[in-house]
């Protein structure tokens, strides 16, 4: 089954608008971890954001804040006034208690900000 | 802080030849890298946990005769492709863990630049 879902495969967004990337998890685990990672087209892997399964708070980080909520299973990226430096591809990815710290990574969103 | 390095960043052999990559971090120790392929369009898929000074665990799936892993020291582990096939073409891609930011969350892991391999 899998355990990282992201149902966009790709978006457009004008600059400088708000966006927001959809993540939904499984995990029977109590003790989990979210993390959001950008790709630009050059390959890297830039960590962005975290929210852990005991944060009663929503993450923050400069322009990106995570929406997380836990009876759901969701943990939606929202990135404010979008930038055409956003344009990549973003990852959702999930820490799981038992997991030896391995993450497992959903099949991405590809953004694309239009000038 | 928390960089880390990967060589080479692109790749071309023949079939039926070994290729090495290598992956170091650069300013901090990693007693855990992780190994990862991405194919065109697709997320990314682990193979490997390296641990420093003892043996790789490999994912289901993952031919450890293939995919040779060494984590010798600290700061450097590395990748070595047996006998390469063109199914073997993919874009691999380390991680490291440091462990003395304690600030860091638990299982943040910093990226290498990643390796495109292209066997013909």
């Amino acid at each position: 089954a899998q355990k990282i879902t992201q149902t966009q495969p790709g978006m457009f967004v004008q600059e400088k608008e708000a966006v927001t990337l959809d993540c939904t998890y499984d995990t029977s685990d109590q003790s989990y971890g979210l993390f959001w990672y950008k790709q630009p087209s050059s390959g890297e892997m830039i960590f962005l954001i975290y929210q852990g399964s005991y944060d009663e708070q929503n993450a923050t980080e400069g322009r990106y804040s995570l929406n997380f909520q836990k009876a759901r299973k969701s943990a939606n990226l929202v990135i404010s006034a979008s930038q055409l430096g956003d344009s990549a591809m973003y990852f959702c990815a999930m820490r799981e208690r038992f997991g030896n710290e391995k993450l497992t990574f959903g099949t991405g969103t590809r953004l694309t900000i239009i000038p | 802080g928390a960089v880390v390095s990967q060589h080479p960043s692109r790749v071309i052999c023949k079939s039926g030849t070994s290729v090495k990559i290598e992956c170091r971090s650069l300013d901090f120790q990693a007693t855990t890298m992780f190994w990862y392929r991405q194919f065109p369009k697709q997320s990314l898929m682990l193979m490997a946990t390296s641990n420093e000074g003892s043996k790789a665990t490999y994912e289901q799936g993952v031919e450890k005769d293939k995919f040779l892993i060494n984590h010798a020291s600290l700061t450097l582990s590395t990748l070595t492709v047996t006998s390469a096939h063109p199914e073997d073409s993919s874009f691999y891609i380390c991680s490291a863990r440091d462990l003395l930011r304690p600030r860091l969350p638990r299982g943040t892991q910093y990226f290498g630049p990643g390796t495109r391999l292209l066997v013909l």
